[in-house]
């Protein structure tokens, strides 16, 4: 079965430079949430899209926006990269409903240097 | 949202049942009880998730306090696979698309 597809896995930045990560969530999933989990930490909610709409908004950075596009992709922006950004960055979607699993893809590694 | 509060950490023996437990005493009455863990270098995976009655499923078992004041995920016989961050999440099915907020986990072991 297709999973949640984050791309690229692993990224190396150097400070105040920008990163774009990708997310490609389950065909017919119309909800997309981000998550930063820092080395040891527990995964911090970041951001979520519904039918390409904002939902909700959690310890996302100004520096950092979001957007899901219409084909229900979606993309994480950070600009001027810290040290501290260095992070494994998830991707999470679910179908319609409360009531529904997330389905997490397997990160993307991002090392800012 | 409200809060849950579980052990840092548990451990089991291989083959073991395993009660993981967890508080969640300023629950609504439209909080869902979602269970999710995270194995080593994965992203979080989806155990098992109940409202009121107790649930199972080809993972584990969920039993929900009568008051839902706890809950308690049950590994019927922990693998060595089971080694992982367990947590407990309250989503509200009102308002917002109900995100999942983790907070502190527990880091179940199991010694074969």
């Amino acid at each position: 079965a297709a999973g949640v597809i984050q791309s690229p896995r692993h990224l190396i930045k150097e400070k105040r430079e920008t990163a774009t990560l990708k997310c490609y969530p389950i065909p017919r999933h119309d909800t997309v949430y981000w998550y930063q989990q820092g080395p040891g930490q527990d995964p911090q909610f970041l951001i979520s899209f519904y039918e390409k709409m904002q939902s909700d908004k959690g310890s996302i950075p100004d520096r950092f926006s979001a957007q899901q596009f219409s084909d229900y992709h979606s993309e994480l922006n950070m600009s001027s990269l810290e040290l501290g950004d260095s992070a494994l960055y998830f991707c999470a979607s679910s179908a319609d409903g409360i009531n529904t699993e997330a389905f997490f893809g397997q990160g993307t590694r991002l090392t800012v240097v | 949202d409200a809060k849950t509060t579980q052990p840092n950490s548990m451990e089991s023996n291989e083959e073991e049942p395993v009660h993981l437990p967890c508080n969640h005493s300023t629950i609504s009455g439209t909080d869902y009880i979602h269970w999710y863990r995270q194995l080593p270098s994965q992203g979080p995976e989806y155990v098992i998730h109940g409202l009121t009655s107790n649930v199972n499923n080809r993972m584990a078992s969920l039993a929900i306090a009568e008051d839902r004041k706890s809950s308690t995920l049950i590994l019927h016989r922990a693998t060595l696979r089971d080694a992982a961050v367990y947590y407990c999440i309250l989503r509200d099915v009102e308002g917002s698309q109900g995100n999942l907020i983790f907070g502190k986990g527990t880091k179940l072991s199991v010694k074969p």
